[in-house]
């Protein structure tokens, strides 16, 4: 059974920083490139950032273009975001995702983490 | 870039009803890459259809997708109690993704 689990979120200042990490079961991870799906409170889905089976390749949303970075590391099954210089409207849900069918969707989702920037 | 637009922003129906639900976007895109999700309150997207008209092994056959260009809907037969929820439409193409803002359904 395919698992995605997130972790690191919580309260934080504006300006400050944040790790998300994403641990991955129950699929063959590094076959899969990943991504990070936002949800601000009552609001819709915003895609973040994009990363390729190798890492080779990373595509950002302008919203977070130059403040976060996506990572992974294959043998440990695990995607990260590191998350820079925090902004209010960077408070979310934020999902890590798995890209399938080889079609740009997002075939398998993880429970999500909350993260709040506020002071 | 892309926007995508859904319609109606909500749709207030009864159980066992025909729910029609439009994605259109700002330009022509391949059907390949257009999907639909479903989210309930508290749970994470659920993928129902990609590559526009595909449906997710699992998913039950009174969801169906159709369209191509620009026009896109997303169609339930016959509306059951569990498919009350927000559904978003997607796209992915030139290095970005991208969602509509979803539309709801409710029980009327």
């Amino acid at each position: 059974e395919v698992q995605l689990v997130e972790s690191g979120g919580g309260l934080v200042q504006p300006g400050g920083s944040l790790r998300l990490s994403c641990a991955a079961s129950g699929f063959t991870f590094s076959g899969y490139s990943m991504n990070w799906v936002r949800q601000a409170p009552g609001k819709g889905l915003e895609w973040v950032s994009y990363i390729s089976t190798s890492d080779s390749i990373t595509y950002y949303a302008d919203s977070v273009k130059g403040r976060f970075t996506i990572s992974r590391d294959n043998a440990k099954n695990s995607l990260y975001l590191q998350m820079d210089s925090l902004r209010d409207e960077d408070t979310a849900v934020y999902y890590c995702a798995r890209t399938g069918y080889s079609s740009g969707c997002f075939d398998y989702w993880g429970q999500g983490t909350l993260v709040t920037v506020s002071s | 870039e892309i926007v995508l637009t859904q319609s109606p922003g909500t749709l207030s129906l009864s159980p066992g009803e025909r729910a029609t639900l439009a994605c259109r976007a700002s330009q022509s895109v391949s059907s390949s890459n257009l999907a639909w999700y479903q989210q309930k309150p508290g749970q994470a997207p659920r993928l129902l259809i990609y590559g526009a008209s595909n449906r997710v092994t699992g998913i039950p056959d009174r969801f169906s997708g159709s369209g191509s260009g620009t026009d896109f809907a997303l169609t339930i037969s016959r509306l059951e109690p569990e498919d009350f929820a927000v559904y978003y439409c997607q796209h992915y193409g030139n290095s970005r993704f991208t969602f509509g803002p979803g539309t709801k359904v409710d029980i009327k």
